[in-house]
């Protein structure tokens, strides 16, 4: 089945710091979307991508659809202790069907 | 607004044991999803109901796994009888009707945590 590489697997940075991770496919998606998971909690949608080569930003945070399909990466400028988490990407052939996960990237920030 | 809903929020029981797990999507959502994380695994794809049909139960990992969604309201993901390797996080998550942007997408509960021992 479609599988979904995510990187790093973890990340320990200063505060302040800013931070990438990403994610690739060896198939192509119509629709990449970035969650962030807290402890005891679901994951959260953090931003949506429905077109290759597409840039979004949420606050501090901006996406972006590789033009290949296959990829999409997530940058966080400024960390601060509350982007401590698990950030997910998943991947989407059609809307309204299935996400499929990447293994997730567990981000600690010190202060 | 209330967010999608999960009962239990952790479930301990034996191997053999049979162990049913609720969800109660957004109002108005009639696409639900259940999706399973195994420790340090991606999350990974249960099956999807629209409304109270399945529309897709590929993900379902073998017979003793059963979902309804009578009503087209809330759901139940029965396990019986349960296996260690059924340890896991337990989401449900739900969508609008077909459409693009954020409003559409899959928003998620917090989940079951389910231990099998």
């Amino acid at each position: 089945g479609q599988q979904l590489n995510q990187s790093p697997q973890s990340m320990f940075i200063q505060e302040g710091e800013d931070v990438s991770m990403n994610c690739t496919s060896s198939s192509i998606f119509n629709t990449w979307l970035w969650y962030k998971q807290d402890p005891g909690e679901g994951p959260v949608l953090l931003i949506a991508l429905y077109k290759a080569g597409e840039l979004t930003s949420n606050g501090r945070l901006t996406a972006q659809f590789g033009i290949t399909r296959k990829d999409s990466f997530l940058n966080i400028s400024a960390s601060i202790p509350s982007d401590v988490g698990i950030y997910f990407c998943a991947g989407r052939d059609q809307a309204g069907t299935a996400l499929i996960f990447g293994k997730g990237t567990t981000l600690s920030v010190s202060s | 607004e209330a967010g999608v809903t999960q009962f239990p929020s952790h479930s301990v029981i034996e191997k053999g044991q049979t162990v049913t797990l609720r969800c109660d999507p957004i109002s108005g959502h009639d696409n639900l999803y259940w999706y399973r994380r195994v420790m340090g695994k991606e999350i990974k794809f249960l099956l999807h109901f629209v409304k109270e049909s399945k529309q897709d139960e590929s993900g379902m990992p073998n017979n003793r796994f059963l979902a309804e969604r009578t009503g087209g309201t809330y759901s139940t993901l029965k396990v019986q009888p349960a296996e260690l390797e059924d340890s896991g996080v337990y989401f449900c998550a739900s969508s609008q009707t077909l459409g693009q942007g954020d409003a559409y997408e899959q928003y998620f509960g917090p989940g079951t945590r389910l231990t099998v021992t």
